[in-house]
């Protein structure tokens, strides 16, 4: 099947820096991308959508500002959480959709975890 | 209320039980996910489902698009089934519920 990488897969930060993640989709070209968040012992929470070559559309209540999302080739977005605070640590995923079958079928990455002391 | 119901939110399974995981859902959807979450974190995608049946190795997903209810089901359960077991349903991009957490005992 496809695979969706991330890298990292953990990251350790100050409060106030800016920390980047990346996905990518490693055997297929993917227009669109999603990226997601989990608390602890929470259910995945959908951030944004990742568009190639345009802008990504947000979810409501995620600044667009502090998450920067930017799609820039066909196997590669990327998520900028910019100046950082311990309440942003979290588990961030993304996803890609692919055909498969008459499916559209997502795939996921497998995850980075973000700690901000 | 939530659009995506899990149940139940935590289970205990001794090795070779017979289990189920139930997802009810509100909203109307192009697909149904059942995804696996390991305690690192990774996701796996089990099964996408628009209809009936899907049997893969000792799981089985079946939904009922009319009643809005889908069931995963894990025969012969074993110790590394024990995972977080997440309900998705698709309308473009993807609604979760909170999960279910399966411990399978030796």
């Amino acid at each position: 099947g496809a695979v969706v990488s991330q890298h990292p897969s953990w990251v350790i930060c100050k409060s106030g820096t800016s920390v980047k993640i990346e996905c990518r989709s490693l055997d297929f070209q993917a227009t669109t991308m999603f990226w997601y968040r989990q608390f602890p012992k929470q259910s995945l929470m959908l951030m944004a959508t990742s568009n190639e070559g345009s802008k990504a559309t947000y979810e409501q209540g995620v600044e667009k500002d502090k998450f920067l999302i930017n799609h820039a080739s066909l196997t590669l977005s990327t998520l900028t959480v910019t100046s950082a605070h311990p309440e942003d640590s979290s588990f961030y995923i993304c996803s890609a959709p692919s055909w498969t079958e008459n499916y559209n079928e997502q795939f996921f990455g497998p995850g980075t975890r973000l700690t901000v002391l | 209320k939530n659009e995506v119901e899990q149940s139940p939110q935590n289970l205990t399974a001794q090795e070779g039980e017979f289990i189920t995981i139930n997802c009810s859902y509100s909203v109307g959807i192009s697909a149904l996910h059942w995804l696996q979450q390991h305690p690192g974190g990774g996701i796996v995608s089990l099964f996408m489902l628009s209809s009936g049946k899907k049997k893969h190795g000792r799981l089985i997903a079946t939904i009922n698009i009319q009643e809005k209810h889908s069931s995963l089901h894990i025969t012969a359960s074993h110790p590394r089934d024990s995972a977080v077991y997440i309900c998705a349903v698709s309308q473009g991009n993807l609604i979760f519920g909170k999960g279910t957490k399966l411990s399978v005992k030796p």
